[in-house]
């Protein structure tokens, strides 16, 4: 298994705070993703990170920001939590951009209930 | 609009049975992959196809990718329960840093 830890795994909040879920990998990899997963939508991009302190908007990236500051670790923060932010959150890592069809590993996901 | 259309989104069978899964798009794709994904998890790789008309077998799972590169089918023989689980493609795209996703297949195969 690729080395991604996801946290926290699982978190409930309510609605107008902020949330951070990090994303720690001890493969040295170059890209970093992270995604969100609902129903009948399968996985749309958040935000990326091809390297330190470079990250580009993905597809749904209104409401969340993004930080890397080391190689290692990526965070996703939910500046205001709203309740359509209720989801599943993947974080992944890959050696290689998008576009050359290499494999991308993930991470377990995290669960975020906003209420 | 999925920029990456899978049918069917649920599928339920019994054990044995084929069936297949497709992944279509107007779009060209330099390469297109299939994850599975099961039920507190993170996707999986199943394969990469990156010719056009290509055929890859992964045991009882054979996966094409259509001449034009616009779109891909996943085909399993003699389904089994350990096959049950959410089938997504991926396309990767000239210029693109991030793999686009389908929609996701859910397969439940009845023993």
């Amino acid at each position: 298994d690729a080395g991604i830890t996801q946290s926290p795994r699982h978190k409930v909040t309510e609605t107008g705070t902020p949330v951070t879920l990090r994303c720690h990998q001890t493969e040295n990899h170059r890209y970093m993703y992270w995604y969100r997963q609902d129903p009948g939508h399968g996985l749309r991009l958040i935000h990326y990170s091809y390297g330190v302190k470079d990250t580009d908007k993905g597809e749904v990236s209104d409401g969340y920001s993004v930080s890397r500051s080391k190689t290692e670790d990526f965070l996703l923060t939910l500046e205001s939590a709203t309740s359509s932010q209720t989801s599943v959150y993947f974080c992944a890592i890959s050696d290689f951009d998008g576009s050359s069809g290499n494999t991308i590993y993930f991470g377990e996901g995290s669960w975020l209930t906003v209420v | 609009t999925q920029l990456l259309e899978q049918s069917p989104q649920f599928l339920s069978i019994q054990e044995g049975e084929n069936l297949t899964v497709y992944c279509n798009s107007s779009s060209v794709f330099s390469s297109l992959q299939w994850y599975r994904q099961e039920p507190g998890e993170g996707p999986v790789l199943l394969v990469t196809v990156v010719t056009g008309g290509e055929v890859k077998k992964l045991k009882r799972l054979t996966f094409q990718f259509g001449d034009a590169r616009k779109d891909s089918s996943l085909h399993i023989t003699a389904a089994q329960p350990g096959d049950t689980g959410l089938y997504l493609c991926a396309g990767a795209r000239t210029g693109r840093r991030a793999l686009t996703f389908g929609s996701g297949t859910r397969l439940q195969v009845q023993p």
